[in-house]
Parts: C-alpha cells; structure tokens; sequence
C-alpha cells in the first residue's frame, strides 16, 4: 500500500464549477498535509496545508481533513482553464519527511 | 538567494559515469530535500537534512547514490556509475521549520533534468 493515493485522473471539470480532489494516506502518525500544485514542465508550488481535522478556506480553495478516515481532499471552487495542472498531495509524520502522492491531473475546460 | 537554485538544470551523461547535482537552499532554511520525479509521477523522497546531518535518507534508492551538506547551507547529490534508470528529474527543496510538525512552506527549485544515455 503507498503512503499517499491520489487518482491519477485526468479530472475534468467546466469552467466555473467546483473541482474535487482527492487523496487517501496510509500512517496514522501523519501530521500536517499539504497540497502542491505543478504545471506541465515546472516545481511544485504550495497551494494550502493544514493540520487540524475540518475545512480550511482560502480564497477558492478549501482543504478538508478527516483524521479518522485518513482522508485529505481540495475543493477548487469556480475552476478556471489557468488551473489545468497536477495536485499533488503530500503528508508530513513526526519525522517531518514530505511524502508525496503521484498527484491528480485536473483539466478545466471553458 | 531570492529562490532554491539548482544546477545545472539539464545534465546528460553516459552510462557508468558519475555525476553531481548542486542544490543552494534560501538563505537561512535548515530543512533541505531531494526528490526524484519521473514524467507522470509524484516526487520520490530521497533524503532529507536539518541543518549538516541527513536526518533521513530512506528514500536513496542504492548506494550508488550519496548527499551531502557539508555546511548546512548548499547541498550535493552525487550518483555513481549512472544507469538509464536513473533519468528523472531530480527536485530539492528547503524549509525554515525544524521539528515535527512541519507546518510551513517547503520551496522548490526549478530541477535538474538528468538524462543517462
């Protein structure tokens, strides 16, 4: 079982609509979780993290973590075409080692 | 520096030869990754240094594969006797945060393209 799972994809949503990503982790000793996103060619860049169970908003997007599930997932609310990239989702345990999943294409289209 | 810089930013080598890739993290980050990314695929964790001293180096796949940070500030990945397998793109990045959780912001570099023929 990987660390982190992530649906390879591509998911494709319309302009405008909410996109929703997801990832599994397998260590209960995870601490804080992280969604990156890469463009086609580029570094991975930081889009949210967050450590406690619940929803945490920032502008369009919204994290939601589930401890008890093992479960982390990305709203994208009103995608636009510029978000078309992979989400890579990535979990740190209490050895502060970044572990990513194999990340979710995202296609929008208009 | 402004960012993470890597170099050389492509690397083509042959079979057998050995190569060294040159990370500089931001200034005054203690925290200091490398990953492997192949084309489809999430980052690889190799290892990972707070401050001198590889705090984790579970992820080097064989021993053909050695970092350092001598100083705690620039780091080098070096990989002996190269195989085609070990074209990838190869990431690192460096944080501020020491200690567990690690709750801020790991920046990468932009990568070094490594291609064995």
């Amino acid at each position: 079982q990987k660390e982190v799972e992530q649906n390879s994809g591509p998911l494709s949503v319309p302009e405008g609509a909410i996109a929703s990503l997801n990832c599994t982790y397998s260590d209960r000793g995870s601490q804080s979780f992280f969604w990156y996103r890469q463009y086609s060619g580029k570094s991975p860049e930081l889009i949210m993290f967050i450590y406690s169970n619940g929803d945490k908003e920032d502008g369009r997007f919204t994290a939601q973590l589930n401890k008890a599930s093992q479960y982390v997932s990305l709203l994208i609310r009103d995608s636009q075409p510029s978000d078309s990239a992979t989400y890579l989702c990535a979990v740190v345990r209490n050895t502060d080692k970044l572990i990513f999943g194999t990340g979710t294409r995202l296609q929008v289209f208009p | 520096g402004a960012g993470v810089s890597q170099t050389p930013s492509n690397k083509v080598t042959e079979k057998g030869k050995y190569v060294e890739l040159r990370c500089d993290p931001i200034s005054g980050h203690t925290a200091l990754y490398w990953y492997r990314q192949s084309l489809g695929q999430g980052p690889e964790f190799l290892i990972y240094f707070q401050g001198t001293g590889a705090a984790d180096d579970s992820g080097l796949p064989n021993d053909r594969f050695f970092a350092v940070r001598p100083e705690g500030s620039v780091s080098t990945l070096k990989i002996q006797r190269t195989e085609r397998g070990d074209s990838a793109v190869y990431l690192c990045a460096s944080s501020s945060t020491s200690g567990a959780p690690m709750n801020t912001e790991a920046f990468f570099g932009q990568g070094t393209r490594l291609t064995v023929v």
